[in-house]
């Protein structure tokens, strides 16, 4: 398996624009995540996807956030419109619960910079 | 609350010595603990995980250790290498599947 996929890898935009990023979890996994780092916050989960229903979205800052998963294999996060406190590194990660170890698998993440 | 706190913030040591990175979590009501590794500018790679029933986790040269009563784990890693240059995450799963990350501790394995 190639892990979890995430695209773009880096995207530079300007105040206003609309941002979406890209998720590809791995196969079979029935949880999807989206976290987002910062070096004042650190990591925080933004929200949660079971079978791919979000479960839930008390992490998202505001409306201008929303993400979705319309199938098992493929999930976005959508910031419309962006503003440079959106700049950050974005993470999407996956696990199985019928995983013994209920290991989390990351992406290599979306650095987003906003200007 | 439920927080992670892990210190120190950053360790700087000589190649060999063995070290202890240490987490704190103020709800001791886990489901698992987890103890990732970020290199500058990438993922995070999943290094141990405890379950809440266990007491430690061992791989290779990384030994994890986790006491829930005194809310506290700690990653052990035994004759350092600077391949082991990294930042180190600790996160607590919680049953809601909320996952809370502490800051990280920033070690540097100098030759």
């Amino acid at each position: 398996d190639a892990g979890v996929i995430q695209s773009p890898r880096h995207e530079v935009t300007e105040m206003g624009q609309e941002v979406t990023l890209r998720c590809k979890p791995i196969s079979g996994h029935d949880y999807l995540f989206w976290y987002r780092q910062t070096m004042m916050r650190g990591l925080e989960l933004l929200i949660y996807f079971n079978n791919n229903v979000p479960i839930d979205d008390s992490g998202m800052p505001e409306d201008r956030f929303s993400a979705k998963m319309p199938n098992a294999s493929f999930s976005t996060l959508k910031i419309q419109p962006s503003e440079p406190r959106d700049s950050a590194v974005y993470f999407c990660a996956s696990r199985s619960r019928y995983s013994g170890a209920n290991v989390l698998t990351f992406g290599a993440g979306s650095r987003l910079t906003v200007l | 609350k439920q927080e992670v706190t892990q210190i120190p913030a950053a360790l700087s040591v000589p190649e060999g010595e063995n070290l202890v990175l240490n987490c704190s979590f103020t709800d001791s009501a886990i489901y698992n603990l987890q103890w990732f590794r970020q290199d500058p500018g990438k993922g995070l790679t999943s290094l141990l995980l405890i379950q809440s029933s266990q007491r430690e986790q061992t791989s290779g040269r990384l030994n994890a250790s986790l006491d829930k009563s005194s809310g506290r784990s700690t990653l052990y890693i035994a004759a350092s290498q600077p391949g082991d240059s990294a930042t180190y995450l600790c996160a607590v799963m919680y049953n809601n599947n909320d996952m809370r990350f502490g800051a990280g501790t920033r070690l540097t394995v100098k030759p």
